[in-house]
């Protein structure tokens, strides 16, 4: 099994329509995020999560909001979606990061959303 | 604007040639990743580099972090059809807070 499960794997959804996406994990991390990946443009972030009563924004979490329901899950809705959130989404955690160490992020394999 | 620029954007050579990817940033990290991504997959850890001015060995990679600790590269000798992909850099700051991800590089290795 997957250390980080992301479910759907692929949605098709129309414009206006609420969506969730679903993230687990079994790495025992606190430490969770969300990213959009846009062809050219990398990953950039939406959400991150420390703790269960920590939620922070990212880069771009205008239209996106996020709930963390236990240490293990994570989920990223979409309120009313718009075509331009038409993207790869993808969930991934983190160990704590210590000087001289770093820190490596797990990501799921991602959620191809696409809004029409 | 990112924060870290990757450079090229894409790369198309021949199987057995070397190449080379930057990592660049006008940012200090604590830490700086290299991921690998696939299509339809998430990006899997290569390497973290940690020091100013380390080197890390990958069988046919070579990882280096600069001595300022604001860029990096990645070095690919005789490069295959396997390692094709995109390459992500990630870059950790000292609050340990979040990952910076450059744009990427997309390789292409033809056989």
């Amino acid at each position: 099994d997957a250390d980080v499960t992301q479910t759907p794997r692929n949605r098709i959804t129309k414009t206006g329509k609420r969506i969730m996406l679903e993230c687990s994990q079994t790495k025992g991390h606190d430490r969770m995020y969300w990213y959009r990946q846009d062809p050219g443009l990398g990953l950039q972030l939406i959400y991150y999560s420390f703790d269960v009563k920590d939620i922070n924004k990212g880069e771009i979490s205008d239209g996106y909001s996020v709930s963390r329901q236990a240490q293990a899950k994570f989920s990223l809705s979409l309120e009313s979606a718009i075509p331009n959130q038409t993207a790869l989404y993808f969930c991934a955690t983190s160990d704590f990061g210590v000087q001289g160490r770093g820190a490596e992020a797990f990501f799921g394999q991602g959620t191809r959303l696409t809004v029409v | 604007t990112q924060l870290l620029e990757q450079s090229p954007q894409f790369l198309s050579i021949q199987e057995g040639e070397n190449l080379t990817v930057y990592c660049n940033s006008s940012s200090v990290f604590s830490s700086l990743q290299w991921y690998r991504q696939e299509p339809g997959e998430g990006p899997v850890l290569l390497v973290t580099v940690v020091t100013g001015g380390e080197v890390k060995k990958l069988k046919r990679l070579t990882f280096q972090f600069g001595d300022a600790r604001k860029d990096s590269s990645l070095h690919i000798t005789a490069a295959q059809p396997g390692d094709t992909g995109l390459y992500l850099c990630a870059g950790l700051p000292y609050n340990f807070n979040k990952f910076y991800f450059g744009s990427g590089t997309k390789l292409n290795v033809k056989p």
